[in-house]
């Protein structure tokens, strides 16, 4: 079955802590987003990553951190200095730059108590 | 900066009636404007898109109309049906990194039976 998978669907943590989103894809992809996404404020990059090993800040980078250490992962880590972290997280693939549309996973609802 | 804006940012609409939602754009190397459409619990996927070469494009009961001129693109949903029933987000990129989209704030849409 291809696609994107984001585990878990829901995830609560304590004010302090950093978490980790987990996005996997086989659809051999090259490209790899990430977005967070609030009522009202439509989809805001945090940071993308066009090959492997190699990680672009987007336009919220602040308190999140990436890794791309193999084509098919693209974990982000919530750290405890982003202020406001509760929000609907979306991961995006592109196969390649000279391509236009993004395919996203379902997502991650982070709620930070 | 937001560099697209869409409008509204609900609306509701009768069955069968017309639903029109508005995004503006600043900057003038933006030439891909795709609309998104999510379901709740989702990630978005891609509906329908447009090149500024033409003013209008069709695809069943969904027609994107743009206004090089003026910096505009719209979406129609003709026959809106509750199945339409979704937020929408207009996008825009540059041809020099196309697959990087900036996102308009999103409209929810709800068709009333």
């Amino acid at each position: 079955d291809g696609g994107i998978t984001q585990s878990p669907k829901y995830l609560f943590r304590k004010e302090g802590q950093n978490v980790t989103l987990s996005c996997e894809q086989n659809l051999n992809h090259d490209a790899m987003y990430w977005y967070r996404q609030d009522p009202g404020q439509g989809l805001r990059l945090i940071y993308y990553s066009q090959i492997v090993n190699d990680f672009q800040k987007g336009d919220i980078a602040e308190g999140y951190s990436v890794s791309r250490e193999k084509k098919e992962s693209f974990p982000l880590t919530v750290t405890s200095a982003q202020k406001n972290p509760t929000a609907f997280y979306l991961c995006a693939t592109v196969p390649g730059q000279d391509y236009n549309e993004q395919f996203f996973g379902p997502g991650t609802r982070l709620t930070v108590l | 900066q937001q560099q697209v804006k869409q409008s509204p940012q609900s609306l509701i609409v009768q069955k069968g009636g017309i639903s029109i939602i508005n995004c503006a754009y600043e900057n003038t190397a933006f030439d891909y404007f795709p609309w998104y459409q999510q379901f709740p619990g989702k990630g978005p996927a891609l509906l329908i898109a447009i090149r500024p070469d033409v003013s209008e494009k069709k695809e069943g009961r969904f027609t994107i109309s743009f206004n090089k001129s003026a910096k505009q693109f719209s979406l129609h949903i003709m026959d809106s049906q509750p199945g339409d029933s979704a937020t929408y987000f207009c996008a825009a990129s540059r041809a020099l990194f196309r697959s990087r989209l900036t996102f308009g704030e999103g409209t929810q849409l709800t068709v009333n039976p």
